[in-house]
């Protein structure tokens, strides 16, 4: 089957221009994950969404960072007046609550650079 | 918070050896520990799981290990093969109903022919 899709893969922007990310997780997957992943550097948490709860946004590093999560799929990440410290890879994973592996399927990514 | 040391060196072993990584971990002791390949341009992808009442888990040619009194968790690839050569990640669980994992930030492995 389909896995997770993410799109564009590869997004340069100009420091101060907004930006949207998308995923699409696996159909039937109640969870989805966003992170980032900085050059040498582990995966960075930013938000998680699981079914109807409220979204635990606890990772996300500023205030010019939100996501969406419609009709409990596809998820939009959007950065705000972006800087260059937000050049990164970010990463939408998806999995299955109560799958007891906690197996996250990731996507390929999509590539920031901020210039 | 928890942190996780991965060796930052890149590990290079010759083909057909066994491939040993580690991941180390302060705080709090995971309910489950996980191991993912990453390539190049590529997302993560999951390899084997490992709950804290386990000593090990084998699969394949994969085996880890789960040492909750010294922190650490090995992972081994055996007779490894060059494409075995990518980042080897490993997320640690909380577990109590906490579904966000820490990751590490990987070690790297490349088996020459």
């Amino acid at each position: 089957g389909a896995g997770v899709s993410q799109s564009p893969s590869n997004k340069v922007t100009e420091k101060g221009k907004d930006v949207e990310l998308r995923c699409d997780p696996i159909s039937g997957h109640t969870a989805l994950y966003w992170y980032r992943q900085s050059l040498g550097q582990g995966l960075e948490f930013l938000i998680y969404f699981q079914g109807n709860s409220a979204p635990d946004k606890s990772g996300l590093p500023s205030d010019r960072f939100s996501a969406e999560r419609t009709g409990g799929s596809v998820s939009t990440l959007t950065i705000q007046r972006t800087q260059q410290e937000d050049s990164a890879v970010y990463l939408c994973a998806s999995n299955q609550e109560g799958v007891s592996s906690y197996e996250q399927y990731f996507g390929p990514g999509t590539r920031l650079t901020v210039t | 918070s928890q942190k996780i040391e991965q060796n930052s060196e890149a590990l290079n072993i010759q083909e057909g050896k066994t491939a040993t990584l580690t991941c180390n971990y302060t705080n709090y002791s995971p309910a489950y520990l996980q191991w993912y390949r990453q390539d190049p341009g590529r997302g993560p992808v999951f390899l084997l799981l490992i709950r804290e009442n386990e000593k090990e888990k084998r699969k394949e040619r994969l085996k880890v290990t789960f040492d909750t009194t010294l922190k650490q968790s090995l992972f081994h690839i055996t007779a490894s093969q060059p494409a075995d050569s990518a980042t080897y990640l490993c997320a640690l669980h909380r577990g109590g109903g906490s579904y966000i994992p820490t990751f590490g930030r990987g070690t790297s492995l490349i088996v020459h022919p």
